[in-house]
This record gives structure tokens, sequence and C-alpha cells, in this order.
């Protein structure tokens, strides 16, 4: 099983700067890599897939990172509705089997 | 663009078995271009891959519920299902159905909270 880690688990960051979260994987997933953002109560959106292919209607100052073990996604200059969490997502063995990881949350500083 | 909609019960007892079903809308079920999956949130906690099928029918759990999980398709009324054995409150959670053309999962269905309690 492929284990996914994110860091940090919590991101301080004031409006406008720019935010840098990590994700790493137990063995190498190629470009098979999905970044989803979640505010509270709502279903995750699919931010990024490829590693670095935005999703459609995702705003240009997303952008993902990273191929193999490492991976980061970057959002330029935060915007008030990017408060949120976000996980990372393998699929390189897909089918059969995806894996989350644990999840950054990125707080207003 | 598709919708996706769970339904089912928001209570189950201990030991019994957790029935969902999603309604899938603005496409066909049987296209050859999605899988369909389902995803759980437990409160306050992050994301759980449960199984994922195709519409021919082929099905691919998590190893950590595949003996308890069972999916499947009913095309005729553009639906997926997911049955959870033996729960436990170690089950409570949100559970999500979701598509996905093989590079992520990119239509999600807003998610219904099933709670395990007698």
């Amino acid at each position: 099983e492929i284990v996914m880690t994110q860091s940090p688990a919590t991101l301080s960051v004031s409006p406008g700067e720019r935010a840098t979260l990590s994700c790493r994987a137990s063995q190498s997933v190629s470009s098979n890599l999905a970044w989803y953002q979640q505010k509270p109560g709502q279903a995750p959106r699919l931010l990024i897939y490829g590693a670095s292919t935005r999703a459609t209607g995702i705003p240009a100052r997303f952008s993902g990172s990273g191929s193999g073990t490492e991976f980061t996604l970057t959002i330029s200059s935060l915007q008030s509705e990017d408060f949120a969490v976000y996980y990372c997502q393998q699929y390189n063995n897909w089918p059969p089997l995806l894996t989350f990881g644990g999840g950054t949350k990125v707080e207003i500083k | 663009q598709l919708q996706l909609q769970e339904s089912g019960p928001g209570l189950v007892k201990p030991s019994e078995t957790l029935s969902l079903t999603c309604t899938v809308s603005g496409g066909s079920i049987s296209s050859s271009s999605y899988y369909w999956g389902w995803i759980r949130q437990p409160p306050g906690k992050g994301l759980e891959w449960i199984g994922s099928i195709y519409y021919s029918g082929s099905t691919y759990y998590n190893p950590s519920l595949k003996s308890r999980v069972t999916i499947s398709v009913d095309t005729s009324k553009n639906q997926f299902s997911l049955k959870l054995s033996s729960v436990t409150a170690a089950d409570t959670a949100v559970y999500y159905c979701a598509s996905s053309t093989g590079e992520g999962l990119d239509y999600w269905g807003q998610g219904t909270l099933v709670t395990v309690s007698s």
C-alpha cells in the first residue's frame, strides 16, 4: 500500500501571501497525483491532476509540481476563499487502489 | 456536467449493514469514460477511499475494508450502490460518492452523514 504524507498539518498564512504545501509518497507514483480543496461542510473539489494540470475552472494562482515521490501545491497569492483543508491523493495503481494524504489546513495568520 | 446525489439511512445499528445509493444525472453510468466510487470521512478526520466500480461491473476495494464492502451498479436506474456489513461506531462518517476518469475524482456528491449507534 502506498502511504501519502502531507506537511505541514497546519499552515498559517496572511492573505496575499504565497502558500506552499507538500505531499510525499512512500514509493513512486510517477505523476499520478491529484490535489483537492475542502471547505467546512462541503465535498472536496478537484484542483490539480496529473501532478500539475489544473482542473476545469481552477484559478491560475493554484499550481502543482513534482513527480515520483515528492509533490508541491503552491497558492501564489492567498485569497480569502482559499482558506481550507487541502488533500493530496495518488492513483498510480489505479486501478485498484487510491490513497489520500492526511491533509493540510491552511488558516488565516 | 455530471451531478451525483447520495441517499440512504442516516442511522444504522451496530453489526447491521450500511446501504447507500448514488444517483447520477447529467450523464450515463454506462459510459466507458468513468469509474464510480465511494469515499468516506469520519467527523473531523481525513478522507478514506472505500472502493470503485466500472460500468462493466469490475470492482476495486480498499484492502482494509474489502471483506465488508460490496459496490454494485444499476444501469437501468443510473445508480450505483454501497453496502458495508458488520458496522461499528468506527464506520460513522460522511459518505461521498464520486466519479473519476482515472485522473482524480472530478465530480462529487454533497455527502451524507451515517451514524452507527444503537
